[in-house]
Order: C-alpha cells, then structure tokens, then sequence
C-alpha cells in the first residue's frame, strides 16, 4: 500500500469551530490535494499544492486554507466549521500528473460531521 | 463548473456479463482517469489514458479516450462479484492541472 494516511479518520464537531485535518505521505510526492466527496457530486477539488509552501485554489474553496510547511504533511483547516461542511474529505497525492510515468493515491478519508 | 457526465448512474448485472460506462464532457480534455471506490476506502487509479484515441487495457479492465477528447469510456469483461463498487471518470485539462471527476457509476454484480 501507498504512504498515505490521514487523521483523523472520523471527527464530529459543533458549529463554529474550527477543524484541521491532517494528511500525511511517506512517497515523497510534489502534488497533493484535498477533495470532498458528497452523495451525487463525485469528487470536488478543494485545494492542492504543488511544493511546499506551494497551494492553489480548487471548484469549492470557499470555508477552507489549507498549508503544506513539509513534502509530508498537507492540511486542511476550516476555519468555523458549518453543517454544509459535513462529508468525507480525501487527500491524495500524485507525481508527474498528465504524464505517462503518472502515480496517484487516494488516502482512506475522513468522516466530518458538523453538528 | 465544469461538468463531466457519467452514466449509467448505477448498474445492476448477473456475474459473467460485460458492463460498459462513460463519461462526456463539452470541455476537451488531455487526459482521462478512471477509478474504482470500495466501501470505506479512497478512488484506486485504475487506466490513465493520455492520448485521443488511445485503447489501454487493465487485465479485464479497457478504457478508450474518444477520438474528439470529449469523452471515454470503461469496459469490464466477464464480470465478477469482486468487481462491486462505485467506478468514477476524471478529466484533466492540461498537464499538471485540476482533475474534474464524473457523479460515479455504482455497480452490482450478482452471483
């Protein structure tokens, strides 16, 4: 199995709060991204990075930063959570995207819950 | 946003049957990805397709990327109850760029 995890796997919270959710790689790889996963909408790009210190803006940004300090470690923070936060969020991390020579994993996600 | 249709939605088939699906885009898009979801786990990449035209198999597994690179399309031969779980397609418009992901394709399969 690739290096990638992600904690927490599940986490319930209250309106208001804030929420960090952690993604962390053993691959060394450049790309990383986080995506939201709701019932009829596939997967929806939140944010992604391409170095460290390196992010950029995904379809459904809005209520989330995000930061990448290391290769390893990319997290996504919303800041005052709201029920329509509620989903399961995936990061994922590829190396040389639209190549041939093209790696891609998915973390097993995690269940958020905004009560 | 950009929107990539995927269908069927969900399929119900006998083991042993061929199962096809597909997605369309009104965008062109350089590359096409399709990924398989199992209960409680993230998208594995199963064909990445890179070229219009280009027919890439993955042991009973075969992706087309359509020749006007609006659309592809997933083939499962003989299908088998391990085969269960929600199929997604994903476009990229450039290289190194954004993926965009079709609503995903439930399939059942029946003993």
């Amino acid at each position: 199995d690739a290096g990638i995890t992600q904690s927490p796997r599940h986490k319930v919270t209250e309106t208001g709060t804030p929420v960090t959710l952690r993604c962390h790689q053993t691959e060394n790889h450049r790309y990383m991204y986080w995506y939201r996963q709701d019932p009829g909408h596939g997967l929806r790009l939140i944010h992604y990075s391409y170095g460290v210190k390196d992010t950029d803006k995904g379809e459904v940004s809005d209520g989330y930063s995000v930061s990448r300090s290391k290769t390893e470690d990319f997290l996504l923070t919303l800041e005052s959570a709201t029920s329509s936060q509620t989903s399961v969020y995936f990061c994922a991390i590829s190396s040389r995207p639209g190549t041939s020579q093209e790696t891609q994993y998915f973390g097993p996600g995690t269940r958020l819950l905004v009560l | 946003g950009q929107q990539l249709n995927q269908s069927p939605q969900s399929m119900f088939i006998q083991e042993g049957e061929d199962v096809s699906m597909n997605c369309t885009s009104s965008s062109i898009f350089n590359t096409w990805l399709w990924y398989k979801q199992e209960p409680g786990e993230g998208p594995v990449l199963l064909i990445a397709l890179y070229k219009a035209g280009e027919l890439t198999s993955n042991g009973r597994l075969t992706a087309q990327f359509g020749i006007t690179r609006k659309d592809s399309f997933l083939n499962i031969s003989a299908s088998i109850p391990s085969d269960v779980g929600i199929y997604f397609c994903a476009g990229r418009r450039n290289q190194g760029g954004k993926l965009i992901f079709g609503q995903g394709t439930e399939l059942s399969v029946k003993p």
